[in-house]
């Protein structure tokens, strides 16, 4: 069983460009959801998709955006960088449906740094 | 809103120490509560959960019991490995609807030989 993936490890953007970060789900789940952590804190949840439908969103600005394709990897885009953007970016898959709890597993994440 | 408070880290100990992390939390209804570690350069591991009042989540020698009363979740290992170095986040999710995880900030454990 493969497990969740996330591309690139790093990455480095100077303020004002636009990212998008990739993460493949692990195989038969069916929801992504993507985390902001910035150094020294826990996760905060930016949004979650549901058969490639948004279904739950933190508190971020629209510039933070998402696509999730039909076979369940995502993509997490961000315009207009800015330099509290850089932080380590999470994504995390699971299996709706599944019963009462639905465990999500995480990837090892995006590194971004914005200059 | 929903919120956890951890205790603040690093948590240094020697190997074999007893450990405890301290957790407690804010919310309404009656959440589930998790706890998650990181190792270094990895994403979370979910390391064990407890659903309901009293219950009492176990996984590689760590325990952790909901405590209702105290809106606690603290986490102990009676004799940690240096191998459990890592960052423990303590986390809830509110009762009903999707699964989302709200975190505390995370706690540094450094356990030398």
């Amino acid at each position: 069983e493969t497990g969740v993936t996330q591309s690139p490890t790093h990455l480095i953007k100077t303020r004002g460009q636009q990212v998008t970060l990739r993460c493949s789900s692990q195989s038969g789940h069916n929801t992504v959801s993507w985390y902001q952590q910035a150094l020294g804190q826990g996760p905060q949840f930016i949004f979650q998709y549901y058969r490639e439908e948004e279904n739950g969103r933190g508190n971020f600005p629209p510039r933070f955006s998402g696509l999730q394709f039909p076979n369940y990897s995502s993509e997490l885009n961000v315009n207009a960088l800015e330099l509290d953007d850089s932080a380590l970016y999470l994504c995390a898959s699971s299996l709706v449906g599944s019963g009462s709890y639905n465990e999500q597993f995480f990837g090892p994440g995006t590194r971004l740094t914005v200059l | 809103g929903d919120s956890v408070t951890q205790m603040e880290g690093p948590v240094t100990l020697s190997e074999e120490a007893f450990l405890t992390i301290n957790c407690t939390y804010t919310a309404t209804g009656y959440p589930s509560l998790f706890w998650y570690v990181q190792y270094p350069g990895e994403g979370l591991q979910l390391l064990l959960k407890a659903t309901k009042a009293d219950d009492k989540g176990s996984n590689k020698g760590f325990e952790a019991t909901y405590r209702k009363e105290t809106t606690s979740f603290h986490l102990e290992k009676g004799s940690v490995q240096v191998s459990d170095s890592a960052v423990y986040f303590c986390a809830l999710s509110a009762s009903g609807g999707s699964y989302i995880p709200t975190f505390g900030r995370g706690t540094s454990l450094i356990v030398h030989p």
